[in-house]
């Protein structure tokens, strides 16, 4: 069973626009973190935000945030302000108890001005 | 500056050849991992090593080797057993352990692979 599940593939956004990048989750472990990254064209994986599974309150990175919904098991991304550099993949990842990470398919943001 | 280094970038390998990537890090990071990604594709983990002379092996293992006889380095080698493999390799590495769980990996630039 897929462990990180990334349903849009793709997504546009107008520059200066808000946009949400969903990411469900399946674990039984009752500790994990949750990761999000970007890899623009280029290829290298640029982490933005985490989130443990005990935290109580959302994490927040400037115009990154993550909106972490526990007993929904979702944590979705959310860039604000978007900028025409925001336009790349976004990862989501899970690590459990063994501190490997699973991956997501990813999401591909444009940004459009 | 403290990072990772893949070498080479690209890579082309030949019909029944072994292929060697390399990794280094400087962030004296206990652990470190590959990862192949294969275009439009998230990452799938090859091998992993906590700890000087020790790995494991990840979700996609066959056709590949790895060694880390040093805490800086971790060499992946694409054998000829692979037969596919074209793709897009990463390197990463963390801090180890329970106490750091919450701490990223950190990536590479990457070493496209492609067969001749």
């Amino acid at each position: 069973a897929q462990k990180i599940t990334q349903t849009q593939p793709g997504m546009f956004v107008q520059e200066k626009e808000a946009v949400t990048l969903d990411c469900t989750y399946d674990t039984s472990d009752p500790s994990y973190g949750l990761f999000w990254y970007k890899q623009p064209s280029s290829g290298e994986m640029i982490f933005l935000i985490y989130q443990g599974s005990y935290d109580q309150q959302n994490a927040t990175e400037g115009r990154y945030s993550l909106n972490f919904q526990k007993a929904r098991k979702s944590a979705n991304l959310v860039i604000s302000a978007s900028q025409l550099g925001d336009s790349a993949m976004y990862f989501c990842a899970m690590r459990e108890f063994d501190y490997k990470l699973s991956f997501g398919a990813g999401t591909t943001v444009t940004v459009r001005a | 500056d403290g990072g990772i280094t893949q070498s080479p970038k690209y890579l082309f390998r030949k019909e029944g050849q072994n292929v060697t990537l390399s990794c280094e890090q400087n962030l004296n990071h206990d652990a470190m991992y590959w990862y192949r990604q294969d275009p439009g594709q998230g990452l799938r983990l090859i091998y992993y090593s906590q700890i000087v002379n020790d790995f494991q092996k990840g979700d996609i293992a066959e056709g590949y080797s790895v060694s880390r006889e040093k805490k800086e380095s971790f060499p992946l080698t694409v054998t000829s057993a692979q037969k596919n493999p074209t793709a897009f390799y990463l390197c990463a590495s963390s801090t180890g352990g329970a106490y750091y769980s919450n701490q990223p990996q950190h990536f590479g630039d990457g070493t496209r692979l492609s067969i001749l």
